[in-house]
């Protein structure tokens, strides 16, 4: 399995500003994602960050917006630019470890944007 | 395209009574399909997992799930239901056949009654 950390677990910002949340393995992983959950909603993908390649959105999402930096095999970040309230979310990221079917995911992080 | 649809959006049970999560996917391939369960400001938790072996999956805290290709069902059941039952609940496909990406169902609360 994998074990994974997100800082910070929560924040309160200002439209118009920028949060990076940072995503921590602790063991080595090629694919990881991001995902954002909206209040009362399901999750749906952002985009996928392999090290070594550049992110991959999904339909909806824009580097823009959100850029994701893959540094290494154990690290990750997502910034939200430019915000406004409709990006009050919980952001997640998750994990497929070699050999596993299933993704491990983050604690998440609860943006509140004013 | 593949796709998961969670047909209620809240149960109700009472303590030591049957849980039964209804789940329907659509895909063109035969999937990977997963349930997870997330607890009032907790991550995502891995219940169980269908991989194409057993159609019968048992999984964490006494909940098990069958797969049904012909029915194209994947429902989550528990015989005896507990307080600490109470979350949401996840129906998860895998988008494609190599694929890690996932397809979340739209969630099922689950409430229990004492």
């Amino acid at each position: 399995s994998a074990v994974i950390s997100q800082k910070p677990s929560r924040d309160i910002c200002q439209r118009g500003t920028s949060l990076t949340i940072q995503c921590q393995v602790d063991s080595q992983v090629t694919m990881m994602f991001w995902y954002r959950q909206q209040p009362g909603q399901s999750l749906t993908l952002i985009a996928t960050a392999n090290q070594g390649s550049e992110a991959t959105y999904e339909s909806g999402f824009v580097i823009d917006k959100f850029p994701i930096s893959r540094p290494n095999l154990t690290f990750s970040t997502l910034t939200v630019s430019n915000m406004s309230p409709e990006d009050s979310s919980i952001y997640l990221c998750s994990v497929a470890p070699q050999g596993y079917n299933e993704q491990f995911f983050g604690p998440g992080t609860r943006l509140t944007v004013l | 395209a593949q796709s998961v649809t969670q047909l209620d959006s809240h149960v109700s049970v009472s303590e030591g009574t049957p849980v039964l999560l209804r789940c329907n996917y659509s895909s063109s391939y035969s999937p990977s399909l997963f349930w997870y369960v997330q607890h009032p400001n907790k991550g995502l938790q891995l219940l169980l997992k269908y991989t194409s072996a057993a159609t019968l999956v048992k999984g964490i805290n006494g909940f098990e799930a069958e797969f049904k290709k012909s029915e194209t069902s994947f429902h989550l059941t528990k015989p005896s239901a507990h307080m600490s039952d109470a979350a949401e609940y996840f129906c998860v496909v895998t988008l494609g056949s190599n694929d890690y990406k996932l397809s979340f169902g739209a969630g099922t609360t689950v409430t229990v009654r004492a």
